[in-house]
């Protein structure tokens, strides 16, 4: 499979734990975005990266959130002291910064914390 | 701050109808809108893509067009059927890298 995947795909945990997700995009995209969707809305940006560099952060994205994508392939998403409101399904989508620069979505990873 | 609406929230149709799902969005100077299908519990799925040098795409039974003068798009699906039933979402992007999402168009086809 050459899409995006995203792992996992459900993640349940108690409130003020840590969690990480992973997204590996397709490969020879450069570009990668993580998005929030609650239910019944819209997905909702929360940062960018082109390569390895973290160029854009919503002010969704608090101080409990960091992203990374160390080596500009796979990227991680962690959540420290979860809340009740973090619960929603994440999507990572990449792209390819040339051309149309269409951008292809993952399965998503639905955390509930309880 | 772009803001996308899309209308309406929910649609039933029998099978065999043509439809038209409608997106509108606030500030006109947009780099691309693209479509997109969601089903229950499950990630996204690229429909359309149209520049904003573009007015119209096609793709099977699917055409989607865009008039940024007015900020509006159309999703134009033609002889609907069941395994069409999903939502239906049409985000923005300007010329930063983040997309601006409607809540989406849910859809039922009868059969």
């Amino acid at each position: 499979d050459t899409g995006v995947s995203q792992d996992p795909r459900h993640k349940i945990t108690k409130r003020g734990q840590n969690v990480t997700f992973r997204c590996d995009p397709i490969s020879e995209h450069n570009r990668l975005y993580w998005y929030r969707q609650t239910l019944g809305q819209g997905p909702e940006f929360l940062t960018y990266f082109q390569n390895e560099a973290q160029l854009e952060k919503s002010r969704l994205l608090s101080d409990r959130f960091s992203a990374e994508r160390p080596k500009g392939s796979f990227s991680t998403l962690e959540i420290q002291r979860t809340e009740q409101g973090d619960s929603a399904m994440y999507l990572c989508a990449s792209s390819l910064e040339t051309g149309i620069d269409e951008q292809f979505f993952g399965p998503g990873t639905r955390l509930t914390v309880l | 701050k772009q803001e996308v609406t899309q209308i309406p929230a929910a649609l039933s149709v029998p099978e065999g109808e043509n439809l038209v799902l409608n997106c509108s969005f606030t500030d006109s100077a947009i780099y691309n809108l693209q479509w997109f299908r969601q089903d229950p519990g499950k990630g996204l799925t690229s429909l359309l893509l149209i520049q904003s040098s573009q007015r119209e795409q096609t793709s099977g039974r699917l055409n989607a067009s865009l008039d940024k003068s007015s900020g509006r798009s159309t999703l134009y699906i033609a002889a609907s059927q069941p395994g069409d039933s999903a939502t239906y979402l049409c985000a923005v992007r300007e010329n930063n890298n983040d997309m601006r999402f409607g809540a989406g168009t849910r859809l039922t086809v009868k059969p």
